[in-house]
């Protein structure tokens, strides 16, 4: 257990609808950050929060959108659901750490979203 | 904006064999960090090895090894005595030097996959 909670582990659903991704932080992180891997590809960054607020944002489609809560725990939303958005979803974390760590970026298992 | 290349998409060893992975970014950031993942079928994320770029000293975790070279922007990841359990996708990424606590996004290249054969 890497301490970053992600739920669902899967999720099935039909083109046009909307989901809901969610992600528990490891304990004392205030980054949330979210990376999609379509398949066999590279994770490509969606957005980060930081202690609630939006910190960075990548290449996230207009449809797509997040928030962090004050408990730092994060939803992503996906909504109007296209095929091309079947992926997996990571979310990991990180807190400042002093430079001989991995910069305490952690990863949660993964989303896998399977839009039909 | 970072770019990182990994230009070798599939690659296969002998077990008990070094195998080289490659990779290359382009930044005009000074101070950075440099990443190999780990993604094998669980599709778990692991951090094999980093590398601060003010080092020059080239970073080493037991059997993972990596060649840094700054000036010509390449990353390459060493196996020595390739495992079985080493089957996996591996990516590369980059990342800025954090300024602050918030910390930074990491930029991944496509990954390698490689295959550790008996």
């Amino acid at each position: 257990d890497s301490g970053v909670t992600q739920t669902p582990k899967h999720l099935i659903t039909a083109t046009g609808q909307r989901v809901t991704l969610r992600c528990s932080p490891r304990s004392g992180d205030l980054s949330v950050y979210w990376y999609q891997q379509s398949l066999d590809q590279g994770l490509q960054f969606l957005i980060q929060y930081y202690n609630g607020e939006e910190r960075a944002k990548g290449n996230i489609l207009e449809r797509f959108s997040a928030q962090q809560f004050p408990d730092l725990h994060s939803e992503l939303n996906l909504s109007s659901l296209e095929l091309g958005d079947s992926a997996l979803y990571f979310c990991a974390s990180s807190a400042y750490r002093q430079p001989d760590s991995n910069y305490g970026y952690t990863f949660g298992s993964g989303t896998r979203l399977t839009v039909v | 904006a970072q770019t990182v290349t990994q230009s070798q998409p599939e690659m296969s060893v002998q077990e008990a064999e070094t195998v080289t992975l490659s990779c290359t970014y382009d930044t005009s950031e000074s101070n950075y960090y440099l990443f190999w993942y780990k993604q094998p079928p669980s599709r778990q994320m692991i951090l094999v090895i980093r590398q601060e770029a003010y080092k020059q000293q080239n970073a080493t975790e037991n059997r993972f090894s990596v060649n840094f070279q700054k000036a010509a922007k390449s990353f390459s990841l060493k196996i020595s005595d390739s495992q079985l359990g080493d089957t996996a996708m591996y990516f590369c990424a980059f990342m800025k030097h954090l300024f602050n606590n918030a910390g930074n996004m990491l930029t991944f290249g496509g990954g390698t996959r490689l295959m550790v054969k008996p």
